[in-house]
């Protein structure tokens, strides 16, 4: 089967570093995304990654690694914005996005 | 123009009523999904319009229908619908269902759906 896994919640303390994490298991593999969502908004598009390495954009990073199966979103300079539930979704062989559960990181003053 | 948008944000309705959601962008387009979301859960995909046409049904129960009436448009009639079936639902589109390239989903802001 198709499986993706994020913690389900994270806390931090704005100002820092956080580090969230995506392994995943999927029939093939085109691409992984990270989407932002704040309580009942639609998510937002924030990083992809198809090959190997860091993408960075501002504040926030996306690392992959496609021979593990993983994947992690850095946020630098949290603030209390951030604060929202973060996607991790994966498109698989038929181009279709497999989603993890989200983790929900709470940022604290 | 970078919006999907959808109308209305919320719907309250019984078990009986007939109502529709719809959604619209015009990014020029040619895919168009419906998601349904539940509290704490990921999106989970409904259907998936390519070039108009349905390409995709996750076996929704037919109390959901899903219409394309052109390019720009994608709407959701609902009918008998249960209790269990409040929740989010998300119209996204993106350039198209299949791509080498990122082909991004932007997602409308979401109908809220109450089913009394």
């Amino acid at each position: 089967g198709q499986n993706i896994d994020q913690p389900t919640e994270m806390t931090a303390t704005e100002g820092a570093i956080v580090q969230i994490n995506c392994t995943y298991q999927t029939s093939g593999f085109n691409g992984l995304f990270w989407y932002q969502q704040h309580a009942g908004e639609a998510p937002t598009f924030l990083s992809y990654n198809v090959l190997d390495g860091l993408e960075e954009k501002g504040r926030f990073s996306s690392f992959l690694s496609r021979s593990k199966g993983y994947s992690y979103l850095l946020l630098k300079e949290l603030q209390m914005k951030d604060s929202a539930s973060y996607l991790c979704a994966v498109r698989d062989s038929n181009y279709q996005l497999i989603w993890g559960a989200g983790t929900k990181l709470i940022i604290k003053p | 123009d970078t919006e999907v948008t959808q109308t209305p944000k919320h719907l309250v309705m019984g078990m009986t009523n007939k109502k529709s959601l719809k959604c619209e962008q015009h990014m020029g387009h040619r895919a168009m999904y419906w998601y349904k979301q539940k509290a704490k859960k990921p999106p989970e995909l409904m259907f998936v319009y390519s070039y108009e046409k349905l390409s995709i049904n996750e076996s929704v129960p037919s109390r959901f229908s899903p219409e394309c009436p052109n390019s720009s448009l994608l709407n959701l009639h609902l009918h008998a619908l249960q209790p269990e079936d409040s929740a989010l639902y998300l119209c996204a589109s993106s350039q198209e269902t299949s791509s080498s390239g990122a082909n991004v989903l932007t997602f409308g802001a979401g109908s809220r759906l109450t089913v009394l």
